[in-house]
């Protein structure tokens, strides 16, 4: 069946370092959602792409997707406590979202 | 592992029909499920959070009477959307969680479309 993986799992970083997580569907993906869940909370949607190669930015969080609508990646330039949660992309296909397994930031105290 | 289904994936129906969703935890027991509502690019809303063997507990602003749900088992909830109007087209997702602490698994969501 359709699959998104997510990797890595788990991301333990300096505060002040970069995070990056990565997505890659087995299908072509419409569009690609990103999520952002503190802990004990609810997903939050961030953003979301549609366009091949498409590249965003909200501040320090980049967003990007593949030119083959297959991947996707979100970079956080200099991680703050804030930035503290597990981070989901969900891919659309054929109406359904598919959601990877998510990749959790945690800040090394 | 951690795989919820969601039956029906899209659904047509009528105005002034019911249509029930099911979600499904498939290898393993989930002791509450959550039920969301998603407008295009907005996130998702929380409706209610069920637990196994008790009254689903709806948020703010979600007629129960509507939107109703059923946790009859810990790998089985279900909602249905009671007399549903053309507003009520949206994207249902669920989720599960084993217990409070744990993660929640989504499913894959369903569209409904109210005509």
């Amino acid at each position: 069946g359709q699959q998104v993986m997510q990797i890595p799992q788990y991301q333990h970083v300096q505060e002040g370092e970069d995070f990056t997580t990565y997505c890659n569907s087995s299908t072509t993906l419409s569009n690609i959602q990103w999520y952002k869940q503190r802990p004990g909370g609810h997903p939050v949607f961030l953003i979301q792409l549609v366009k091949s190669g498409e590249v965003k930015k909200q501040k320090r969080l980049t967003f990007q997707f593949g030119e083959a609508k297959k991947n996707s990646s979100l970079h956080i330039t200099a991680t703050q406590t804030t930035d503290v949660g597990t981070y989901f992309c969900a891919g659309n296909s054929n109406y359904q979202l598919i959601w990877g397994a998510g990749t959790k930031l945690i800040i090394k105290p | 592992g951690a795989v919820v289904s969601q039956h029906p994936s899209w659904v047509i129906c009528k105005s002034g029909t019911s249509v029930k969703i099911e979600c499904r935890s498939l290898d393993f027991q989930a002791t509450t499920m959550f039920w969301y509502r998603q407008f295009p690019k907005q996130s998702l809303m929380l409706m209610a959070t069920s637990n196994e063997g008790s009254k689903a507990t709806y948020e703010q602003g979600v007629e129960k009477d509507k939107f109703l749900i059923n946790h009859a088992s810990l790998t089985l909830s279900t909602l249905t959307v009671t007399s549903a109007h053309p507003e009520d087209s949206s994207f249902y997702i669920c989720s599960a969680r084993v217990q409070q602490g744990y993660e929640q698994y989504f499913g894959p969501g369903t569209r409904l479309t109210v005509t």
